[in-house]
């Protein structure tokens, strides 16, 4: 299996500017996740599905930021508009069962740099 | 509240040396999970080790071994001959298993541990 896939890996857009982050799960995996990274807040989980579901969101800083996952195999997170701080790397995951006791499995991130 | 505290933001050894990564959990519940991840230059994560809180025993895996010591709300992990390839950040996380929450793994501050040759 190619592992969890991200898209762009790495991304620079203006302030103001819609930006999409694309993600595909590891095939069979019914949980995926989305995180942020930074050097202020660490590694934080911003939304979670689990058979294309939205299940705990509470993580989401506001309401520039929407997550959708259409299909079990592709999930977006878009902001709109974006804002400097919103500049961090963007991990998705997925796992087979709960996150609870199951081993995610990470993607290489998305760099996000906003001007 | 969940809280994972890994105190130690660097830490710099000398090839082979051992060298101990520590991580303190916070919890109300009975029924938790304990992870370490990896995450080396290249930016990825890698899951190390999953540990439930009705398993005290010490595991060991080569050159790594974890010691869960609930008395304290410790999970460390120990690296035995360090070696450059070592050189990463590491992630200790917890996760609730209780009815009333959704699972969701928190992440400790994370330790970068530099192995110089």
């Amino acid at each position: 299996d190619a592992g969890v896939i991200q898209s762009p890996r790495h991304e620079v857009t203006e302030m103001g500017q819609e930006v999409t982050l694309r993600c595909k799960p590891i095939s069979g995996h019914d949980y995926l996740f989305w995180y942020r990274q930074t050097m202020m807040r660490g590694l934080e989980l911003l939304i979670y599905f689990n058979n294309n579901v939205p299940i705990d969101d509470s993580g989401m800083p506001e309401d520039r930021f929407s997550a959708k996952m259409p299909n079990a195999s592709f999930s977006t997170l878009k902001i709109q508009p974006s804002e400097p701080r919103d500049s961090a790397v963007y991990f998705c995951a997925s796992s087979l069962d709960r996150p609870t006791n199951n081993e995610q499995f990470f993607g290489p991130g998305t760099r996000l740099t906003v001007l | 509240a969940q809280k994972v505290t890994q105190a130690q933001t660097e830490i710099s050894v000398v090839e082979k040396e051992d060298v101990t990564l520590d991580c303190v959990y916070e919890t109300r519940d009975t029924t938790y999970y304990l992870f370490w991840y990896k995450q080396p230059p290249s930016g990825e994560l890698v899951f190390l080790i999953r540990r439930n809180s009705f398993d005290e025993q010490n595991e060991i895996s080569g050159r790594y071994s974890w010691n869960f010591q609930k008395s304290t709300s410790s999970f460390n992990f120990t690296i035995t001959a360090s070696q450059v390839v070592d050189s990463a950040v590491y992630f200790c996380a917890l996760s609730e298993a209780g009815s009333s929450n959704t699972g969701k793994l928190i992440f400790g501050q994370g330790t970068t541990l530099q192995v110089k040759p």
